[in-house]
């Protein structure tokens, strides 16, 4: 029963370096979702896809890149990272049309710091 | 657009205290709400969810109604735990989208 999974789990980056956050899910959910979870602001939504080949922009979709070539997984993609992405990023999967409905399954986070 | 305002925290009670959390929502058409609880160093999970008006989500303990008119979706539990201590976010659904609260952190104490 994996879920969904993230890698890694905290992550130091300097200004200017990129790097990929990683987002697997094994139930074949169509959905998959990137946060950011800022302190006292909740969580914002960086970029859905709503299957293989399709992605859109959510809420703060700005220094960051996404892909879906698959159903299982949905990378996140930071090209020069910046203090202002120091937060902590969740990954989540839904399939409205399946038997889980709307329900939305997180994984356990990535806590990145830029400096 | 569409937003979730949520009771602000942090909130500190004794164990088998009443708890509510309010919520309110502004959405276009006919949203689900939810309520989702995050433990320390963990992902969101639901903990429950109402999808038309005068629904009741139930779970754990933990009540919610979905009052279209007054656009809320109160949280409430007859007598906290310790174990309930956890950050809670209310959160609407418009279809493609979810909306989250900001949060509210509750502390039980024995």
């Amino acid at each position: 029963n994996a879920g969904v999974t993230q890698t890694p789990k905290f992550r130091i980056l300097k200004i200017g370096q990129s790097m990929t956050l990683q987002c697997t899910q094994d139930m074949n959910h169509n959905y998959m979702y990137w946060y950011r979870q800022d302190p006292g602001m909740g969580l914002k939504l960086i970029y859905y896809s709503v299957g293989a080949g399709i992605t859109d922009k959510g809420e703060v979709p700005n220094g960051y890149n996404v892909s879906r070539s698959t159903t299982e997984d949905f990378p996140l993609r930071l090209e020069l990272a910046a203090p202002s992405q120091t937060s902590v990023y969740f990954c989540a999967s839904s399939s409205p049309g399946g038997p889980t409905g709307e329900k939305l399954f997180f994984g356990s986070g990535t806590q990145l710091s830029v400096l | 657009g569409d937003s979730v305002t949520q009771m602000e925290g942090p909130v500190t009670l004794s164990e088998e205290a009443f708890l509510t959390i309010n919520c309110t929502y502004t959405a276009t058409g006919y949203p689900s709400l939810f309520w989702y609880v995050q433990y320390p160093g963990e992902g969101l999970q639901l903990l429950l969810k109402a999808t038309k008006a005068d629904d009741k989500g139930s779970n754990k303990g933990f009540e919610a109604t979905y009052r279209k008119e007054t656009t809320s979706f109160h949280l409430e539990k007859g007598s906290v735990q310790v174990s309930d201590s956890a950050v809670y976010f209310c959160a609407l659904n418009t279809g493609n989208q979810f909306y989250f609260g900001t949060g509210t952190s509750l502390t039980v104490i024995p």
